[in-house]
């Protein structure tokens, strides 16, 4: 299995709701990445997990929070997210001890309401 | 840290010519320059990407050329085709897991 794979495909949720991004990986990655982009923008990193520990966090408000369940898994819980919040996101994955190559899936597209 | 930037921001090219996008970055320890594809609602995909121990290197009609001394590095399509039509993003690396990002090129190839 050479894919990413994320669900759902499309999250429309309100500002008070909580919901969870999923992503996953059977290529034996140890490295996982959460990123958003805009539109017809590059992809903007938000979180790095190396060996399913938080590595980098890009400054990324509390209302995103990574999780990294085991080596295969990747989720993003949201809470209480803005309108500008709004993006695609997309997950990715490597080998560790780059840099690599970096595998995209093909996103979630979220709109807040 | 690294700093990228990408020109054109978009090129137009009759199908079965060549297009040139080029990427200039600032980190001399930059050692690692990929590529990525993205078609309209499709993910990013890595289309060639080429590492500091070379100077050139090619796949069909996509090729990677890289200058050292003056810091950036230049892709080529060559007898684009209307599939090429996409944005393309040149990166090089902060660390060994970040990513800087060129701000990207979208292409649109003429049938």
């Amino acid at each position: 299995d050479t894919e990413v794979t994320q669900t759902p495909k499309h999250l429309v949720m309100g500002m008070t709701n909580k919901k969870s991004l999923k992503c996953e990986q059977h290529m034996g990655h140890r490295a996982m990445y959460w990123y958003k982009q805009k539109a017809k923008k590059p992809p903007e990193l938000m979180f790095v997990y190396s060996y399913e520990k938080l590595s980098i966090n890009e400054s990324v408000p509390s209302r995103f929070s990574p999780e990294c369940p085991n080596s295969s898994l990747l989720n993003l819980h949201l809470h209480a997210l803005q309108p500008e919040d709004s993006a695609l996101y997309l997950c990715a994955s490597s080998l560790a001890g780059g840099p690599n190559e970096q595998f995209f899936g093909p996103g979630t597209r979220l709109t807040v309401l | 840290g690294e700093n990228v930037e990408q020109h054109p921001s978009t090129l137009s090219v009759q199908e079965g010519d060549s297009a040139v996008i080029k990427c200039t970055y600032s980190d001399s320890a930059s050692n690692y320059f990929p590529w990525y594809k993205q078609e309209l609602g499709k993910r990013p995909q890595l289309i060639i990407d080429i590492r500091s121990n070379v100077g050139e290197k090619k796949d069909q009609r996509i090729a990677v050329t890289l200058n050292k001394t003056a810091k950036h590095f230049s892709l080529h399509i060559t007898e684009t085709q209307p599939e090429d039509s996409a944005v393309y993003f040149c990166a090089a690396p902060r660390d060994d897991y970040k990513l800087s990002f060129g701000a990207g090129t979208t292409v649109t190839v003429r049938a």
